[in-house]
């Protein structure tokens, strides 16, 4: 079962916007992952970031943490058409690092 | 280098009928996953290996479903008397490690559809 929700759960904005989206889970982690979904096939990693760890950079990514309110949020800055996707973020909580995924973001970026 | 393979990527079957689906996970990578993804459910985590360790399969969904790896590389799905609902996308991943973590390089994923 599901243990994050993001929001919002679809967002359209102009190329060159910034793209913020939101994920919340309920339980402690070891880490938050966010991860990058192409037409309903495989998923790519995008970023992870630790429970230690407050705020992360990767290109025009930029991922917070936020662990007394079980938050995290993905802004994806100057974005292109081709960020368009659906953007998921994902929970580790034992040794064994399966994923707990959230719903989803469904993000469109128009040329 | 290759990334994780899956065959087949659309299989087409009738309810009651068993399926087995592969993952060839990144040579080398000693975890494997398997997850899958349905309109209802959204992404689930199915069952996972670790070297030679017993596998995690607290995300089966039912005894229909059971999953192997042998020799620590190739991994195969097998899901038996099929049911309309086990339609959806099935993806398997891989992972250098575990316990500290890291992140999954995911396969293109195999679409089940049960008719």
């Amino acid at each position: 079962s599901q243990q994050g929700e993001e929001d919002p759960q679809a967002l359209s904005i102009q190329e060159g916007e910034n793209a913020t989206m939101n994920c919340s889970y309920k339980t402690s982690i070891n880490n938050l992952q966010w991860y990058r979904q192409n037409s309903g096939r495989g998923l790519v990693h995008l970023i992870l970031i630790r429970s230690n760890e407050r705020e992360k950079h990767s290109g025009r990514l930029r991922v917070t943490l936020d662990t007394s309110k079980k938050s995290s949020s993905l802004l994806i800055t100057a974005s292109r058409a081709a960020d368009t996707a659906s953007y998921f973020c994902a929970i580790t909580r034992d040794a064994g690092n399966k994923l707990t995924f959230g719903g989803g973001t469904r993000v469109l970026v128009k040329p | 280098g290759a990334g994780v393979s899956q065959s087949p990527s659309n299989k087409v079957t009738e309810k009651g009928k068993d399926v087995e689906l592969r993952c060839d996970p990144i040579s080398g990578h000693t975890a494997l996953y398997w997850y899958r993804q349905s309109l209802g459910q959204g992404l689930e985590f199915l069952i996972y290996f670790q070297g030679n360790s017993a596998p995690d399969k607290s995300g089966l969904p039912s005894d229909r479903f059971s999953a192997e790896r042998t020799g620590g590389s190739v991994s195969t799905l097998t899901i038996q008397r099929t049911q309309q609902e086990d339609s959806a996308v099935y993806l398997c991943a891989s992972s250098p490690r575990t316990g500290l973590g890291g992140e999954q390089y995911f396969g293109p994923g195999t679409r089940l559809t049960v008719t």
